[in-house]
């Protein structure tokens, strides 16, 4: 079946720096990657989706210049938290579409990446 | 815009009994899917079961089965003989169109509770 990594799977950093979170397709490829965001006992919120190659397109609401999304290769989709905050504390997850997605076929979730920012 | 409503914060069944998750949702489009995705404690995200809208059969996955009224934008899912390892959250999410690539649009989800 289809994996999708995310790395790290727990993270805790301090006010003001910097965190990257990694999304990997294992073993497809993914044009199109999906970064969210949930709080504890509450739905997923969609962030962004990533295009391979093209800027992220954002959702409302969300801070592009804060939460910065690169996906440079058809396997990986890195999100950047910038100057991270406690409210920014939350758990991420990330999807990919395999490029070469049937009809039907629906998004490959990672296992989330739990952050906390102190 | 696409709405999904899942009205049922929390469930519960025993079990081996069967218990059904509600899920309403809105939209325009003629051309769409929908999905039950269930999140155990582990947090990790599971595909259950899948419909699609010009389907009028209901998609059934082993014990896993779903009642999709198109008409009245409804799509519940069904869990018979439940089983400890059933309990999580579950998800009720639609997207738009056949694509792959589109985004999912999910409720606010259903925590089940399985009573041994």
């Amino acid at each position: 079946g289809a994996v999708v990594s995310q790395h790290p799977s727990w993270v805790i950093c301090k006010s003001g720096t910097s965190v990257k979170i990694e999304c990997r397709s294992l073993d497809f490829q993914a044009t199109t990657m999906f970064w969210y965001r949930q709080f504890p006992k509450q739905s997923l919120m969609l962030m962004a989706t990533s295009n391979e190659g093209s800027k992220a397109t954002y959702e409302q609401g969300v801070e592009k210049d804060k939460f910065l999304i690169n996906h440079a290769s058809l396997t990986l989709s890195t999100l950047t938290v910038t100057s991270a905050h406690p409210e920014d504390s939350s758990f991420y997850i990330c999807s990919a579409s395999p490029t070469s997605g049937v009809r039907g076929e629906t998004q490959y979730f990672g296992p989330g990446t739990r952050l906390l920012v102190l | 815009a696409q709405t999904v409503t899942q009205s049922q914060p929390e469930m519960s069944v025993q079990e081996a009994e069967t218990v059904t998750l509600s899920c309403t949702y809105d939209t325009s489009e003629s051309d769409y899917y929908l999905f039950w995705y269930k999140q155990p404690p582990s947090r990790q995200m599971i595909l259950v079961i899948r419909q699609e809208a010009y389907k009028q059969q209901n998609a059934t996955e082993n014990r896993f089965s779903v009642n999709f009224q198109k008409a009245a934008k409804s799509f519940s899912l069904k869990i018979s003989d439940s089983q400890l390892g059933d309990a999580a959250m579950y998800f009720c999410a639609y997207r738009a169109g056949s694509s792959n690539t589109g985004k999912l649009i999910f409720g606010q989800g259903t925590t089940l509770q399985v009573k041994p």
